[in-house]
């Protein structure tokens, strides 16, 4: 696509409950990141996926956090089990490699109630 | 590690104003150096990209520069409009092939 496409634009959840939030890249984009902003914090990084080589998940906050990405295309960030702390914005950008700059969906607003 | 901190938090300035905002980076072994600006609610829009090998970047009335050996970033806004205020973030690139993000400087330009 055009840009970087990330749905839902809102989510609202209940503790304790899965969700899933998707990123579609840029095409042809091989290397994709999450990131999330807490209310009036900076960015903190999650984890990013670089063409076929295994993910680094070292940003990921617990074990209830995972993300896949199929195809080397979309990408899925599940967040198991939510807690109030997760309620943040989840930021997916995507670069055409690893040392290029990034290009940013508008991003998934997150509501643990 | 690479830690990224901008300076002000916050500015307010009057309309035409010409103004720098300012970033600094502890990893001067830095690959690329992104500014970013924000809206309230919004996603980060991509504004200046310079590379470990350029000095500066020019866009429009931005103008950014990288210094490596002082670990500094400067962006430069020219002749400021109230349409220029956003947060504004910068983020660094180094070995571990992931931008870290400063907490931004929140810009109010009045008219």
């Amino acid at each position: 696509g055009a840009g970087v496409s990330q749905s839902p634009s809102n989510k609202v959840t209940e503790k304790g409950k899965d969700v899933e939030l998707r990123c579609d890249p840029i095409s042809g984009h091989t290397a994709l990141y999450w990131y999330r902003q807490s209310l009036g914090q900076g960015l903190e990084f999650l984890i990013y996926f670089q063409g076929n080589s295994a993910p680094d998940k070292s940003g990921l906050p617990s074990d209830r956090f995972s993300a896949e990405r199929t195809g080397g295309s979309v990408s899925t960030l599940t967040i198991q089990r939510t807690q109030q702390e997760d309620s943040a914005v989840y930021l997916c950008a995507s670069s055409p490699g690893l040392r290029n700059g990034y290009t940013f969906g508008s991003g998934t607003r997150l509501t643990v109630v | 590690k690479q830690e990224v901190t901008q300076i002000p938090a916050a500015l307010s300035v009057p309309e035409g104003e010409n103004l720098v905002l300012n970033c600094s980076f502890t990893d001067s072994a830095i690959y690329n150096l992104q500014w970013f600006r924000q809206d309230p609610g919004k996603g980060l829009t991509s504004l200046l990209l310079i590379q470990s090998s350029q000095r500066e970047q020019t866009s429009g009335r931005l103008n950014a520069s990288l210094d490596k050996s002082s670990g500094r970033s400067t962006l430069y806004i020219a002749a400021s409009q109230p349409g220029d205020s956003a947060t504004y973030l910068c983020a660094g690139l180094s070995g571990t092939y992931k931008y870290i993000f400063g907490t931004g400087t929140r810009l109010k330009v009045l008219a």
